[in-house]
């Protein structure tokens, strides 16, 4: 189908390492925001991508997190130097403008530092 | 920052019986209110946008009102059964922040 995809489903990586979740979100969505979910929590707004506006990095929460969206369709999230506390599932959603339409979300991708 | 607050937290209900939760937010510079539902082991699905004071929506059993004015917004589901056990999530979007800011969600189990 031609839903909102991510990879890597699952990542496990060293706590130190650098890695990139990938967003290909659904052809012609104008928006693309990116969510994680930590245990026990709700989802936290990380950084919203909307047409060729600058992004709304707002949520990220340190300068180890990045993101960018290239050509205005795909989106890779890099985390450098993971920490334990970067475990969560990270959920990348697009939408076809702004916030009057609804969300279209991938399946996530869990990572898990250890 | 955009408080959205979503209660319960939490809700165990039996089956058939009918059921409500609660989302509010800032009723200033607002622009939607989407209400998801996400099951587990999934991706949260759209049940709902509304955009409008007044506005309600419906979609089987499952049915959405909304205030802007006062920020808030009520979900319902009426005659509960097993299959509406998820986490039910609202999302507001504003003009003051620009973007889909969600809730914490409230987590519902339908027993049997």
């Amino acid at each position: 189908g031609a839903g909102v995809s991510q990879s890597p489903s699952n990542k496990v990586t060293e706590k130190g390492k650098d890695v990139e979740l990938r967003c290909d979100p659904i052809s012609g969505h104008t928006a693309l925001y990116w969510y994680r979910q930590s245990l026990g929590q709700g989802l936290e707004f990380l950084i919203y991508f909307q047409g060729n506006s600058a992004p709304d990095k707002s949520g990220l929460p340190s300068d180890r997190f990045s993101a960018e969206r290239t050509g205005g369709s795909v989106s890779t999230l890099t985390i450098q130097r993971t920490q334990q506390e970067d475990s969560a599932v990270y959920l990348c959603a697009s939408s076809p403008g702004l916030g009057t339409t609804e969300a279209f979300f991938g399946q996530g991708t869990r990572l898990t530092v250890v | 920052i955009l408080n959205v607050e979503q209660s319960p937290q939490s809700l165990h209900v039996q089956e058939g019986d009918s059921t409500n939760f609660t989302c509010s937010f800032p009723s200033s510079n607002f622009y939607a209110l989407h209400w998801y539902r996400w099951e587990t082991a999934k991706s949260p699905e759209a049940l709902f946008v509304m955009t409008l004071n007044g506005d309600e929506k419906k979609k089987g059993r499952i049915s959405a009102t909304l205030n802007t004015k006062e920020g808030y917004s009520y979900l319902y589901i009426k005659g509960s059964q097993p299959e509406d056990s998820a986490t039910y999530l609202c999302a507001s979007f504003s003009g003051g922040y620009n973007k889909l800011i969600f809730g914490a969600g409230t987590r519902l189990a339908v027993h049997p």
